[in-house]
Formats: C-alpha cells, sequence, structure tokens
C-alpha cells in the first residue's frame, strides 16, 4: 500500500536558519504530492503541492520538488521565522482514490 | 475565508460512552472525510462521505464508528462505546472538486480522551 516516512522532529533551528524537512514515499500508483503544516491551536492547512515528476511547490518561500527517481519530495526554506514554528505533514494521493495518505509530521521550532 | 470548524476541540469520556463528534465542512464542498492522529502516530484515515453516503472506509472504522450528515451542514462521528484506543486527535476535511488533485480543507480537530 501507499505509505509516506518523515524525518523525526522536533527540529530546532534559530531564525534565519536553512530548513530541510525530509518526506519519501511509496505508492503504487502515480501520486500527487503534498505539504501540509498545522499553526499551534489551528487545522492542517495545505502548504504546497506537486502533480507530477519535477515539479516544483512553492508557498510562503517554502519549496519542495517532486523527485520520482528518488521517491522524495523534501521540503526546503532558506530562511525560516519564528511563526514558521508549526508541525508539517508530508502527503500523498494516487488515481482515483481521494483519501490522503500522511506521513507523522514533524514538529519545527524556530527561536530567536 | 470559508473554513471547516470542528466542536468540541477537547472531549474527556470514559471508556463504555458513545461520543459524538461534530464538524462542519465548507458549505459548497462535496466530500467528507474524518481523518484521525494517535498521539506520536501518523494522520490515519478514517472515512470519506459522497452524496449522503460512504464511499470509502479504512479498517479502522469498524462496526463502532458510524458518520451521518444529518442536516445537510454538519457532518457528525460517533464511536458507539469508546475504548482507550480511542484516544487521539480527530480530523474533519472537505473537498469540493472531483480532481483527485483537490486540497482537502481541515478542522483544527477534536482531541478525545477515553479514560
Amino acid at each position: 500500500g501507499d505509505s509516506v516516512t518523515q524525518m523525526e522532529g522536533p527540529v530546532t533551528l534559530s531564525e534565519e536558519a536553512f530548513l530541510t524537512i525530509n518526506c519519501t514515499y511509496t505508492a503504487t500508483g502515480y501520486p500527487s504530492l503534498f505539504w501540509y503544516v498545522q499553526y499551534p491551536g489551528e487545522g492542517l492547512q495545505l502548504l504546497l503541492k506537486a502533480t507530477k515528476a519535477d515539479d516544483k511547490g512553492s508557498n510562503k518561500g517554502f519549496e519542495a520538488t517532486y523527485r520520482k527517481e528518488t521517491t522524495s519530495f523534501h521540503l526546503e526554506k532558506g530562511s525560516v521565522q519564528v511563526s514558521d514554528s508549526a508541525v508539517y505533514f508530508c502527503a500523498l494521493v494516487t488515481g482515483t482514490a481521494s483519501k490522503l495518505t500522511f506521513g507523522t509530521g514533524t514538529r519545527l521550532q524556530v527561536t530567536l | 475565508e470559508p473554513e471547516v470548524t470542528q466542536t468540541p476541540s477537547h472531549q474527556v469520556t470514559q471508556m463504555g460512552q458513545e461520543v459524538i463528534l461534530r464538524c462542519v465542512p465548507i458549505s459548497n464542498h462535496l466530500y467528507f472525510y474524518w481523518y484521525r492522529q494517535i498521539l506520536g502516530q501518523k494522520v490515519e484515515f478514517l472515512v470519506s462521505f459522497y452524496n449522503n453516503e460512504i464511499s470509502e472506509k479504512s479498517e479502522i472504522f469498524d462496526d463502532q464508528f458510524s458518520v451521518e450528515r444529518p442536516d445537510g451542514s454538519n457532518f457528525t462521528l460517533k464511536i458507539r462505546s469508546t475504548k482507550l484506543e480511542d484516544s487521539a486527535m480527530y480530523f474533519c476535511a472537505s473537498r469540493q472538486e472531483t480532481s483527485n488533485t483537490g486540497e482537502l480543507f481541515f478542522g483544527e480537530g477534536s482531541r478525545l480522551t477515553v479514560l
């Protein structure tokens, strides 16, 4: 079946540091890939997505590139801010199935 | 901006009791979902609902669980007789378009604690 593996957290960074959160997947079909974010006290929000190989999703300074050869969709940001502190979830959907398969989530804590 | 709302935000219940978690999806959305996340574990799919019936459910969604859209706006998850292992954060989500690349809009979650 489909699965998503994320790096374990928590990840603690100083403001303006470079962020990478690794995500790899296994899927029976050709998935679409997503990053969702959950800020404290809020619901899951779509951060970015990519629907085919080599697509780059980007939003709010975050980027992720769909790498079919390595089955990866790593999340990156060049300079994090305290306001980026949240839990980040990698997810995929395949074929006509409408349900998302999530990773465990990675908590990011950014300090001054 | 339209949003998915969930109530209660936190519920504590005794084992064996019935629990109903409520969700108000975005008004023009057609697909509705429940997910859960046990502390420290993955966000897991429970059930999807479309056109007033379950379209897909996971093996977690056994006879103790049921969903309903009683009045055209609310979407509820009922756990008939809660177990300790039902303690989790439950997320409701909705989606409008039929494309499988469509975005799901999630609520803030309802934390269920079973004692």
